[in-house]
């Protein structure tokens, strides 16, 4: 069955550091994701992207995030200066025209 | 804008015991409804949907029914296991085709004991 896989599955990076998280959509899905998750919060949309541009952004993605799909199979999240509050699980997803599929996440540790 | 509220947890049961996690929503229009299901350790995993009302999802033994009436879509199942251990969350969808924006409520955790 195919799969959102995330890699990696765990980063731990020091405060101001940029890191970049990266995600493999289903191959023949239009429409990509990021979400993230707080831990004990719930689960926050932070941006779409759709066509090779964002479609729809979050207040929280704010000028620190950016988002890239370089080369037709990797979709990725760029957080340049990262901080204490970046500290989350990081889910990417990607849907055809009816459901969304998520990966596995990438739990973000800023020290 | 469009919320989901769900019932707090921990939710505590035995093994074959009956469940019901309480999901109602907010939305302008008429969202899709979903239950996604985090097993430890683990992604997201679609449980099941609804696409408008009345429909009703069912999965593994799980239901849930779109109920406009009520702004509801309660999780059911007649008989848990311990492998249904998890965490549980309701989501809503503005559009019912195309791009599918996200929003969840907080989780409903479920223990369930042998």
């Amino acid at each position: 069955e195919p799969e959102v896989t995330q890699t990696p599955s765990h980063q731990v990076t020091q405060m101001g550091q940029e890191v970049i998280l990266r995600c493999v959509p289903i191959s023949n899905h239009l429409y990509f994701y990021w979400y993230r998750q707080i831990l004990g919060q719930k689960v926050e949309f932070l941006v779409s992207f759709y066509n090779n541009e964002i479609s729809e952004k979050s207040e929280i993605f704010d000028d620190q995030f950016s988002v890239e799909r370089p080369d037709g199979s990797n979709f990725t999240l760029k957080i340049r200066s990262t901080k204490l509050e970046d500290s989350a699980m990081y889910f990417c997803a990607s849907s055809d025209y009816t459901e969304a599929f998520f990966g596995q996440g990438t739990r973000l540790t800023v020290v | 804008g469009n919320s989901v509220t769900q019932m707090e947890g921990p939710v505590t049961l035995s093994e074959e015991a009956f469940l019901t996690i309480n999901c109602t929503y907010t939305a302008t229009g008429y969202p899709s409804l979903f239950w996604y299901v985090q097993y430890p350790g683990e992604g997201l995993q679609l449980l099941l949907k609804a696409t408008k009302a009345d429909d009703k999802g069912s999965n593994k033994g799980f239901e849930a029914t779109y109920r406009k009436e009520t702004t509801s879509f309660h999780l059911e199942k007649g008989s848990v296991q311990v492998s249904d251990s998890a965490v549980y969350f309701c989501a809503l969808s503005e559009r019912n085709t195309g791009f599918q924006k996200l929003v969840f409520g907080t989780g409903t955790r479920l223990l369930v004991s042998p």
